[in-house]
């Protein structure tokens, strides 16, 4: 079966610190790999997502990047992290690019 | 207009009753919309899927889709307060998925 796992599951970085969150999926192959942000009691907001290694299409321009390195991984990253990049960044996949979406179990980073 | 609207709630409702949550969207070409469960603190997860016009049936949980109207519902029959939760429309654009802001339902006992 497949599943997708995300680390780290929580964060409290400093103002212009860097960031690194990473997803893996397993029991896929070439899945469809998303990044999404939930601010505090509000929705789904889609940052990238790639439909291949070195594939990736930005939503919203930001201080945030992400990279898929590998088939079935795929990394958010950002340089110097702002007080608005406090959240909940969810990493999800599916198998092409129309049915279900499943989520991994979230990073929630707090910006101080 | 947003992609997708929800009714932000809260909705609350006792138990044994029926939830109604509903969601519009704007894209007419959407073929594919999903309902998502979300606890508080945790990650959305699936609970139901429905691609065709009309109802579907999952336990207690009925997704009514109306294309035409461009309107999805999820009916949650005998309601539980397992069910308190925040429940996210999701519909299926050209390449990702675009989620509504979520109802927030609380199940009284």
């Amino acid at each position: 079966s497949q599943t997708i796992h995300q680390w780290p599951a929580t964060l409290v970085q400093p103002v212009g610190s860097p960031l690194s969150l990473e997803c893996t999926v397993e029991g896929t192959s070439n899945p469809n790999l998303y990044w999404y942000r939930q601010a505090a009691g509000r929705g789904l907001q889609l940052l990238f997502y790639s439909v291949g290694i070195g594939q990736i299409s930005s939503e919203v321009p930001q201080n945030l990047s992400a990279s898929r390195p590998q088939d079935r991984q795929f990394i958010l990253s950002s340089k110097k992290l702002l007080l608005s990049d406090s959240g909940f960044y969810l990493c999800a996949w599916r198998a092409g690019g129309a049915g279900e979406l499943f989520f991994g179990e979230g990073s929630r980073l707090t910006v101080l | 207009q947003k992609e997708v609207e929800q009714n932000s709630g809260p909705l609350s409702v006792p138990e044994g009753a029926i939830a109604s949550l509903n969601c519009t969207y704007s894209d007419r070409v959407s073929q594919s919309f999903f309902w998502y469960r979300q606890y508080s603190g945790k990650s959305p997860e699936l609970i139901m899927s429905i691609y065709s016009n009309g109802d579907k049936e999952d336990g207690r949980f009925t997704a009514q889709l109306n294309k035409a109207s461009q309107y999805v519902s999820l009916l949650i029959r005998d309601s539980q307060p397992s069910d308190s939760a925040t429940y996210l429309c999701a519909v299926n654009m050209v390449r990702d998925m675009r989620f509504g802001a979520g109802t927030r339902l609380t199940v009284k006992p």
